[in-house]
Parts: C-alpha cells; sequence; structure tokens
C-alpha cells in the first residue's frame, strides 16, 4: 500500500520567516496530493491542493510543489504569522478498484513565534 | 450551517462498554469515511462508504461496525471498548468516490475509555 512520509514533525519558525514541509509517497500511481491544516482541538481542513499533471501551485502565501520522477512534495508558507500555527498534514490519494484511497502523513506541528 | 456533524462531541466510557457515534452530512455527498486521530496526531483512515455500500475497510478489530442508513449518514459502533480505543474519531465526506476531491471533515469525537 502507500506509504506517506512527512518531515519535520516539528518546526519552529519566526513571525516573518518562511516554513518548508516535505512529503515522499511511495506509490506512483498516486495522482492528487492535498495538505490539510488542523488547529489545536479542532478539525482537519484543506488548504491546498496539487494533481499530478500540475508541478506547482500558489494560493497567497502558500505554495506546493511536486516532483513526480522523485516521489516528493513541499508545501512552503512565506511571511508566516501566528495563526498559521497548526498541525499540517500531506496526504496522496489515488483511484484504487474504482474508489479514492487517501494515505496521509504523519503530520508537521508548526509553531511560529511572534 | 453546518457541512459534517458528528455526535457526541465527547465520549467518557469504561471498558467493556458498548457506544456508538453518530456522522451526518449535509452537503450532499455520496462518500463517506471513518479516521482514528491516536495522541500522536496520526490520522487513519478506518472505513469509507459509497452510496451505503462500503468500500474501504482498513485492518481494523471487528468490534468497530460501521452503518450507514442512507448517503447522508455515517455511524460508528464499538463493542466491548479497550483502553486503546481512546482516540479523536473523525466522519468525513467527499463528492464521489473517485477524482479526487476535498474530504470535509466533522468536528471530531474525542472518547476516552477508562
Amino acid at each position: 500500500g502507500e506509504n506517506v512520509e512527512q518531515h519535520p514533525s516539528t518546526l519552529s519558525v519566526q513571525e516573518g520567516d518562511s516554513a518548508v514541509i516535505k512529503c515522499t509517497y511511495s506509490d506512483s500511481a498516486s495522482n492528487y496530493f492535498p495538505w490539510y491544516k488542523q488547529e489545536l482541538g479542532k478539525r482537519p481542513q484543506l488548504i491546498i491542493d496539487i494533481r499530478s499533471n500540475v508541478g506547482e501551485k500558489k494560493d497567497q502565501r502558500i505554495a506546493v510543489t511536486l516532483n513526480k520522477t522523485a516521489k516528493h512534495f513541499s508545501l512552503h508558507i512565506t511571511e508566516t504569522q501566528p495563526e498559521d500555527s497548526a498541525v499540517y498534514f500531506c496526504a496522496a490519494s489515488k483511484d484504487s478498484g474504482g474508489y479514492q484511497k487517501v494515505t496521509f502523513g504523519t503530520g508537521t506541528k508548526l509553531q511560529v513565534i511572534p | 450551517d453546518t457541512a459534517v456533524s458528528q455526535t457526541p462531541k465527547y465520549l467518557v466510557t469504561q471498558m467493556g462498554n458498548d457506544k456508538s457515534i453518530k456522522c451526518e452530512q449535509n452537503l450532499g455527498h455520496d462518500t463517506m469515511y471513518w479516521y482514528k486521530q491516536d495522541s500522536k496526531k496520526f490520522l487513519k483512515i478506518m472505513f469509507s462508504y459509497n452510496n451505503k455500500e462500503l468500500i474501504i475497510n482498513e485492518t481494523v478489530p471487528n468490534r468497530f461496525s460501521p452503518k450507514s442508513p442512507d448517503k447522508a449518514h455515517l455511524n460508528l459502533h464499538i463493542n466491548s471498548l479497550e483502553l486503546g480505543d481512546s482516540a479523536v474519531y473523525f466522519c468525513a465526506s467527499s463528492q464521489g468516490s473517485t477524482g479526487l476531491r476535498e474530504q470535509y471533515f466533522g468536528p471530531g469525537t474525542r472518547l476516552t475509555v477508562t
């Protein structure tokens, strides 16, 4: 089955600095890569996603890059703010036997220090 | 305007008891999921239903039994609760079992087994 590794497990940055979270996946058939943000005590929520026919996608301060050959993808947050503090999950997904199966990474706890 | 709701939000019970968690979505989605998030924040899929039909059944003890009375509801019944069942359980939904879509999560149910 799919295996998604995520690094680092914790990340502290000063407000205004950039944060980068990296993930690797094992199944070359995976073709959809969402990123979820989970604030303390809240539900995971999608913040950005990328499909395998795209190498990079940007939404304001958030960008995601995908390298299909190397089977890795990354989340970049620029000009970090205290409200960016949360746990971030990467995920890899593919159609499997007629249904979508999503495998999540182990999460990165991001702390933005004011 | 609740999209995915779960009840109860908190559940404290003793070992050996049987309990149920209910989930409802009003998004018109046809696929629903149950995830378990342990104390280390790992998100692991347990089950997925598409139009009331079970399509994903991960390696979960058979003490856990999902039930989907209709495509807007997915309940989780747990028999003979054990200490290791303590976790946050998230329900989620998406439109279409294929097509690589965002999953919408419920607020979670924190289960504590004593």
